[in-house]
C-alpha cells in the first residue's frame, strides 16, 4: 500500500523567512496530495492541494510542487508569520475520492 | 468551520465498555471518512462510505464498526475499548477530491 514520509519533523524559522516541508510517496498510482495545517487540538484544515497532472499550484504565500517522477511533493511558505506556526501534514490518494495516507507531520515554528 | 460536525466533543470512559461517535457532513457531501490521530500513530485513515454504503477499508479494528444513515450521517462504534484506543476521532467528508475535517471527539478510555 502507500506510504508517505515527511521531513523534516520540527522546522525553526525567523517571521519573514521561508520554509520548505517535504514529502515522498511510494505508490505510483497516487494521483491527488493535498497539505493540511493543525493547530494544537484542532481540526486538520486544508490549506492547498495538487493534482497529478499539474507540477505546481500557488495561493498567496503558499505553493506546492509535484515532481511525479521522483514521487515528491513539496510544501512551500514565504513571508512566514507567527501565526503560521502549526503541524503540517502532506498526504496521498492512491486513486482519488478515497482514502488519504497522512505523513508524519512536521512542527513549524515561527519566531518574531 | 468546515461545516462538519461532530458529537461528543469528549467523552471519558472505562475499559471494557462500548461508545458511539457521531458525524455530520457538510451538505451535500455524500463520502464521510473516519480517522484516528494517536501520539504514536498519527493520522491513520480507518473506514469510508459513500452515499451509504462502505467503500474502503483502512487499519481498522474488528472491535470497531461504521455505517452511514439515508440521512448521510455516520456513526463509529467502538467496543471492548482498550487503553490503547485513547485517541482523537475525526470524520471529514468530500464530494469530489477535497476532504474536509470536522473537530473531532476526543475520546479518553481509563
Amino acid at each position: 500500500g502507500e506510504n508517505v514520509e515527511q521531513h523534516p519533523s520540527t522546522l525553526s524559522v525567523q517571521e519573514g523567512d521561508s520554509a520548505v516541508i517535504k514529502c515522498t510517496y511510494s505508490d505510483s498510482a497516487s494521483n491527488y496530495f493535498p497539505w493540511y495545517k493543525q493547530e494544537l487540538g484542532k481540526r486538520p484544515q486544508l490549506i492547498i492541494d495538487i493534482r497529478s497532472n499539474v507540477g505546481e499550484k500557488k495561493d498567496q504565500r503558499i505553493a506546492v510542487t509535484l515532481n511525479k517522477t521522483a514521487k515528491h511533493f513539496s510544501l512551500h511558505i514565504t513571508e512566514t508569520q507567527p501565526e503560521d506556526s502549526a503541524v503540517y501534514f502532506c498526504a496521498a490518494s492512491p486513486t482519488g475520492f478515497q482514502k488519504l495516507v497522512f505523513g508524519t507531520g512536521t512542527r513549524l515554528l515561527v519566531s518574531p | 468551520d468546515s461545516g462538519v460536525t461532530q458529537t461528543p466533543k469528549h467523552l471519558i470512559t472505562a475499559t471494557g465498555q462500548r461508545v458511539t461517535l457521531r458525524c455530520s457532513p457538510r451538505s451535500g457531501d455524500l463520502s464521510v471518512y473516519w480517522y484516528q490521530q494517536s501520539l504514536d500513530q498519527g493520522l491513520q485513515f480507518l473506514i469510508q462510505y459513500y452515499n451509504g454504503e462502505e467503500r474502503a477499508k483502512g487499519n481498522i479494528l474488528e472491535r470497531f464498526s461504521a455505517q452511514q444513515f439515508p440521512d448521510l450521517h455516520s456513526e463509529l462504534n467502538l467496543s471492548s475499548l482498550e487503553l490503547g484506543d485513547s485517541a482523537l476521532y475525526f470524520c471529514a467528508s468530500s464530494v469530489g477530491y477535497e476532504q474536509f475535517f470536522g473537530p473531532g471527539t476526543r475520546l479518553t478510555v481509563l
